[in-house]
């Protein structure tokens, strides 16, 4: 099984700042990588697939980027309601493992 | 337009079996490359696949749950059931459906189904 790792475990960042999230996979998952948002009592919500392709209504702040083992996903300038937890999976190999999260909270 | 929705029970107790049944709308899973699974996640805990069923009747389950789990799909009713036996209060999570392609991620979840095992 492909392990999934996350850092920072937490991310503060004032509103405007830029952030970046970093996912590292244990084995290469080529481009086989999505990124998803989640708000509390809120499902994931589809942010980026392959790695850096934007899903549909996305805003283009949202930025992804690597293959293989090590990807970043880049939110250009903090939105107030960008404050959430990310998670990365990769979906290369069956069980499509999540990572365990970076959580984005208010500087 | 996609969606889905889970239902089923909110509490079990421990050794009983959960049935949840998903619901949806929007496609078809006689449709060439449909998929529709299950992801958990303990509270404040991170996401993991369960279990997922596609077009073809291919079932994928969680390696370290699979001797627990039966997925199944009625296309002439767009539902797609998982039950899981003997329940443990570590299963407590919330149960999402979700749609995914063959080899693509995940792009439509259901709102979830809070599942708490508890005597």
């Amino acid at each position: 099984e492909i392990v999934m790792t996350q850092s920072p475990v937490t991310l503060s960042v004032s509103p405007g700042e830029r952030a970046t999230l970093s996912c590292r996979a244990s084995q290469s998952v080529s481009s086989d990588l999505a990124w998803y948002q989640q708000k509390p009592g809120q499902p994931p919500r589809l942010l980026i697939s392959g790695a850096s392709t934007r899903a549909t209504g996305i805003p283009a702040r949202f930025s992804g980027s690597g293959s293989g083992t090590e990807f970043t996903l880049t939110i250009s300038s903090l939105q107030s309601e960008d404050f959430a937890v990310y998670y990365c999976q990769q979906y290369n190999n069956w069980p499509g493992t999540f990572g365990p999260g970076t959580k984005v909270d208010i500087k | 337009q996609i969606t889905l929705k889970e239902s089923g029970p909110t509490l079990v107790k421990p050794t009983q079996t959960l049935t949840l049944t998903c619901t949806f709308s929007g496609f078809s899973l006689t449709t060439r490359g449909e998929g529709v699974g299950w992801i958990r996640q303990p509270p404040g805990k991170a996401l993991e696949w369960v279990a997922v069923i596609y077009w073809d009747d291919d079932k994928r389950y969680s390696p370290s749950l699979k001797s627990r789990l039966t997925i199944t799909k009625d296309t002439s009713k767009n539902q797609v059931v998982l039950t899981m036996t003997n329940m443990d209060p570590v299963d407590t999570a919330t149960y999402y459906c979700a749609h995914r392609r063959a080899k693509a991620q995940i792009d439509y979840w259901g709102q979830g189904n809070l599942v708490t095992v508890s005597s």
